[in-house]
């Protein structure tokens, strides 16, 4: 079974548009992390926003927001008023604690954002 | 501190050959993970450490593969008998270990072009 899922291939929102990113995760270890990275075409791996298997609240950093909905094992990733700089791959990230931290990383999402 | 650091950025190597890449991890980091991405996909685990024991290693990694941390700084992945499926992009990234957060930083990468 696939650990992180992203379903969204490709994604188009207009600038200053908020747009959210789906993830989905599975996992039976009771402690773990969850993260979103950004890829520019120029090729970087960018850490953008982590949240706790047992923070209370979602993860806020800037325009960046994580929407945590550990009952639904989901965490997606809301980015409020798009910029053109924000075109990119998009991946979501898990790392199991009581795995040796393995992390997994879903296939990912290409955001485009339009002028 | 300069971040995560990989060299080569680029290698082509005809079949067969031997080739080893070398990462330098942000320097107060005692966990260093390898990933393999291909186009279009998100980096799949490799391997890993925590300080220079190598604790995990992906069933999908063949004994072609093999990395070493000797003191627990810098790291190299080589890789034997290159095959043309090997062709890709090489990512080393760097995380401290704790049970919150520890958010990975990635290198640049080496991309490997097996001819």
């Amino acid at each position: 079974a696939q650990k992180i899922t992203q379903t969204q291939p490709g994604m188009f929102v207009q600038e200053k548009e908020a747009v959210t990113l789906d993830c989905t995760y599975d996992t039976s270890d009771p402690s773990y992390g969850l993260f979103w990275y950004k890829q520019p075409s120029s090729g970087e791996m960018i850490f953008l926003i982590y949240q706790g298997s047992y923070d209370q609240q979602n993860a806020t950093e800037g325009r960046y927001s994580l929407n945590f909905q550990k009952a639904r094992k989901s965490a997606n990733l809301v980015i409020s008023a798009s910029q053109l700089g924000d075109s990119a791959m998009y991946f979501c990230a898990m790392r199991e604690v009581y795995n040796f931290n393995k992390f997994y990383f879903g296939s990912g999402t290409k955001l485009n954002v339009k002028p | 501190d300069t971040g995560v650091s990989q060299n080569p950025r680029h290698k082509i190597t005809k079949r067969g050959q031997n080739v080893t890449f070398r990462c330098d991890p942000i320097s107060e980091h005692n966990r260093l993970y390898w990933y393999r991405q291909t186009l279009g996909q998100g980096p799949e685990f490799l391997t890993y450490f925590q300080n220079e024991a190598q604790l995990e290693k992906s069933r999908l990694l063949s004994d072609r593969f093999s990395a070493e941390r000797p003191k627990g700084s810098f790291s190299t992945l080589e890789i034997q008998r290159t095959e043309q499926g090997d062709s890709a992009m090489y990512l080393c990234a760097s995380s401290l270990a704790q049970i919150q957060g520890g958010e990975q930083y990635f290198g640049p990468g080496t991309r490997l072009t097996v001819t």
